[in-house]
């Protein structure tokens, strides 16, 4: 049972244009939502969360947006640079609970120069 | 700072051998400690959880298990592997079950069973 998917298995934008990376849960208790890119060879770096309290959060060049009724959330990254190049995790937890984090399957991204 | 070192980067291992993986942290104190595995084409899963020195809570029942014998240092073993245990294992610290605490991982290890 995969509680939150990332369908998109990877994705491509030219350098300069906006990645929107998506992201779906099915548990309706998931309330803090987590990005992390990931780099091969290297573990995850956290990038940005959002509380469900909010629907958007901002960090530079990256927003995270909240659709609680849909169960939806995205990460947009604006302008996308070719650093960006990697695999994004989405994940998702209850802070009524243990807090342990339930992890997506990633998006690899390529930024094009 | 934090810094969160794991080794080795890189491990292959003939099935039916003993394994172990070392974690340790630097920088905090009693800090939450995780094992993930990312196998091929998947996403992380959670295998082990500790908020403590010797206490362990499993996810996955397998052949694995970890154990927390100093505040900072997380170990995963197993006594013999399988072919399914292959895949990337990460390691991973949050400074309390908060949640606005991210987890912050290692650079994993490679484990490829022959």
């Amino acid at each position: 049972d995969q509680q939150v998917k990332q369908n998109s298995p990877s994705l491509s934008v030219q350098e300069g244009r906006i990645s929107i990376l998506n992201c779906d849960y099915t548990n309706s208790m998931f309330d803090y939502f987590l990005w992390y890119k990931k780099y091969p060879a290297e573990g995850p770096t956290f990038l940005i969360s959002i509380s469900s309290i909010k629907d958007k959060n901002e960090d530079g060049r990256f927003t995270v947006f909240l659709n609680k009724s849909a169960k939806h959330l995205s990460l947009h990254i604006v302008p996308s640079q070719p650093g960006d190049s990697a695999v994004y995790f989405c994940a998702a937890t209850t802070t009524s609970g243990t807090y342990k984090y339930i992890f997506g399957t990633g998006t690899r991204l390529k930024v094009l120069a | 700072s934090q810094t969160i070192h794991q080794w080795p980067a890189t491990l292959v291992q003939p099935v039916g051998s003993p394994l172990s993986l070392e974690c340790t942290v630097e920088g905090t104190s009693n800090p939450n400690l995780y094992w993930y595995r990312q196998a091929a084409g998947r996403g992380l899963q959670l295998l082990f959880y500790s908020v403590g020195i010797g206490q362990i809570s499993s996810e996955v029942p397998q052949n694995l298990s970890a154990s927390r014998p100093q505040d900072r240092q997380f170990i995963l073993s197993s006594k013999k592997l399988l072919l399914s245990d292959s895949g990337f294992y990460l390691c991973a610290w949050s400074r309390s079950f908060t949640f606005d605490q991210p987890q912050h991982f290692g650079d994993g290890t490679r484990l490829s069973i022959l």
